[in-house]
């Protein structure tokens, strides 16, 4: 089992629409990322949390210590939200302390 | 502030050979961080850099190999390539290291072709 879970994996979406895609892990951690890649590989930090909620913009990311949840809400979605977001967790245990955890990804599709 | 750059931006080489990629961190930034991307296994940490000190590393072959140097510009060194080693290679550069939260930025990445 993966130590992040991300779902969906895939998302297609009519321009608009209100959008959540979430995240659950299964270590301890100090914090977690929501990252967005674009087609040609960059990579974009959206968030970094360690408790409650942000809000970006149209983005907003809410995170649950205790449930060890995370989800990314795109409110009026466009498409040039079009891109993969990938939740990634710091991690604060043994051997891996420090180190980024990814999940797979959600390929975000939204169409005009 | 100039973003981080990764040199080259592509590469292809020849199984069995061996290749350096360049990450130049932002600048004040005294960390930096390798990660391997492939469709199969997706995002993956290869090690991070501190102050010239290799900080943590991800589970990878000794093959995968880098250094700091002093003006925090890094390397990344892969011998004996596999195919398997085909990839989209990222650095991410950030002012602190450590276990304590902290912001990274991305670099484009060097896609290396391995054939």
């Amino acid at each position: 089992k993966n130590e992040v879970e991300q779902s969906p994996q895939n998302l297609t979406a009519q321009e608009g629409e209100f959008i959540t895609i979430n995240c659950s892990y299964s270590v301890g951690i100090s914090a977690l990322h929501w990252l967005q890649q674009h087609p040609g590989g960059g990579i974009v930090s959206l968030f970094m949390l360690s408790s409650g909620k942000k809000k970006h913009g149209r983005l907003i990311a809410t995170i649950n210590i205790q449930e060890k949840h995370s989800s990314l809400h795109i409110t009026a979605s466009h498409p040039r939200d079009s891109a993969v977001y990938i939740c990634a967790v710091r991690s604060n245990y043994g051997g891996s302390q420090g180190n980024l955890i990814f999940g797979k990804g959600t390929k975000l599709s939204v169409k005009p | 502030k100039a973003g981080v750059t990764q040199t080259p931006r592509y590469l292809i080489k020849t199984r069995g050979q061996q290749v350096t990629l360049s990450c130049s961190p932002i600048s004040g930034h005294r960390s930096v961080s390798w990660y391997q991307q492939t469709p199969g296994q997706g995002l993956q940490f290869l090690f991070e850099y501190f102050s010239e000190t290799q900080r943590n590393k991800g589970n990878f072959p000794g093959r995968f190999s880098g250094r700091q140097f002093s003006n925090s510009r890094s390397e990344m060194n892969v011998s004996t390539l596999e195919l398997g080693d085909s990839a989209l290679y990222l650095c991410a550069s950030s002012p602190l290291a450590g276990g304590a939260p902290y912001e990274q930025y991305f670099g484009p990445g060097t896609r290396l072709t391995v054939t």
